[in-house]
């Protein structure tokens, strides 16, 4: 089957550094997805990743290991705005998304 | 234009009623999809329109009904629907279904109530 895991819940401070992980298992591997989603809101594309490797934005930065089947997500000086789920998504080998659960970001002051 | 619009925000329709949700985009993206999100879970996949055409539907019941009038809109036609269909219902839009860099654009979402 398909799975994606990543952690239902993490808390960071403001102005701190939090890594939220990643890993999967699909039939095969077109690409990770990283989407933010406030509460209520839509969700909205930060990165995407084919190969491995870092790729950084800004204060986002999304890596992939395809050979371990693992990203992360790495958000640095935290804002209260970053508050909100985040979501790892896999396109698999028929180009269909397969999404994680969500990890719930609390950020405190 | 980089948004995906859709209308209404909210609705509320009882267990007999017909009601419509429209999506529209104005990107040239040929590819639209409707999903379904419950609090606390991941979007659900419910159809996809590919080049105007139905190339996906993930098992939906049929009171839930996707219409495609052109490439800049898709439309989901509700009928009898059931309390357990409340959700806040996604379109997204992307630009090549065959792509793996196929980014969705999101709207901001139909949050529908059964009662």
């Amino acid at each position: 089957g398909q799975n994606i895991d990543q952690p239902t819940e993490m808390t960071a401070t403001e102005g701190a550094i939090v890594q939220i992980n990643c890993t999967y298992q699909t039939s095969g591997f077109n690409g990770l997805f990283w989407y933010q989603q406030h509460a209520g809101e839509a969700p909205t594309f930060l990165s995407y990743n084919v190969l491995d490797g870092l790729e950084e934005k800004g204060r986002f930065s999304s890596f992939l290991s395809r050979s371990k089947g693992y990203s992360y997500l790495l958000l640095k000086e935290l804002q209260m705005k970053d508050s909100a789920s985040y979501l790892c998504a896999v396109m698999d080998s028929n180009y269909q998304l397969i999404w994680g659960a969500g990890t719930k970001l609390i950020i405190k002051p | 234009d980089t948004e995906v619009t859709q209308t209404p925000k909210h609705l509320v329709m009882g267990m007999t009623n017909k009601k419509s949700l429209k999506c529209e985009q104005h990107m040239g993206h040929r590819a639209m999809y409707w999903y379904k999100q419950k609090a606390k879970k991941p979007p659900e996949l419910m159809f996809v329109y590919s080049y105007e055409k139905l190339s996906i539907n993930e098992s939906v019941p049929s009171r839930f009904s996707p219409e495609c009038p052109n490439s800049s809109l898709l439309n989901l036609h509700l009928h009898a629907l059931q309390p357990e269909d409340s959700a806040l219902y996604l379109c997204a839009s992307s630009q090549d279904p065959t792509s793996g860099a196929n980014v969705l654009t999101f709207g901001a979402g139909s949050r529908l109530t059964v009662l």
